[in-house]
């Protein structure tokens, strides 16, 4: 069974840094593409971060370029996101999730349960 | 940036009521629309890829239609766990990928 698990989120002020990981276990994770993605309070989805097999191409979102920072250790099947400067409104559950194989890439097919970022003084 | 608009926001129809869901770009998108649905505390579920083609395990009742520009969802016959919110989201331009506001669809 997929089973992709984040943690790492939690109450910061503005400014401050986090460090988030998801563990992915049930399948071959140096096969696939990962990604970060948020949901607002209002719900709103954003994808955030897109990460290569190897790691070797990153895209972001305009709204975290430059502050957040994503990476993958293949070795220990684990998916990383650095945030920097965070701000009040990267306020949301942070979900790491795959695309799907076979689909040429763009599309979601499994997602983790979220963590939850609050930034606020 | 591609923006993706859903209408309406709200759907209330009663189980085994047909629903319709909207979802029109900003730009062509070709057929690279997607739809998930996400239930209360649950992560997003994809259930509709290429406009068209149904996700793995997917209820025939779901269908997805349309290209360029407009696209629709439709439930044929709700049953009451497909209560939920459904985002639409485009491939065919990233990044970014985006995803659509939302339609709820709740229980009239």
């Amino acid at each position: 069974e997929v089973q992709l698990v984040e943690s790492g989120g939690g109450v910061v002020q503005p400014g401050g840094s986090l460090r988030l990981s998801c563990a992915a276990s049930g399948f071959t994770f140096n096969s696939f593409e990962m990604n970060w993605l948020r949901q607002t309070p209002g719900k709103r989805l954003e994808w955030i971060s897109y990460i290569s097999f190897s790691g070797t191409t990153v895209y972001y979102a305009d709204s975290v370029k430059g502050r957040f920072s994503v990476s993958r250790d293949n070795a220990k099947n684990s998916l990383f996101l650095q945030m920097n400067s965070l701000r009040v409104d990267d306020t949301a559950l942070y979900y790491c999730a795959r695309f799907g194989d076979g689909y040429s890439g763009g599309l979601f097919d499994s997602w983790g349960q979220g963590t939850l970022v609050t930034v606020s003084s | 940036e591609i923006v993706l608009t859903q209408s309406p926001a709200t759907l209330s129809l009663s189980p085994g009521e047909r629903a319709t869901l909207s979802c029109r770009a900003s730009q062509s998108v070709d057929s690279y629309l997607a739809w998930y649905q996400q239930k209360p505390g649950q992560a997003p579920r994809l259930l509709i890829y290429d406009a068209s083609k149904r996700a793995t395990g997917i209820p025939a009742r779901f269908s997805g239609s349309g290209s360029g520009t407009d696209f629709s969802l439709t439930i044929s016959s709700l049953e009451p766990e497909d209560f939920a919110v459904y985002y639409c989201q485009q491939r065919s331009n990233w990044p970014p990928l985006t995803f659509g506001g939302g339609t709820k669809v709740e229980i009239k």
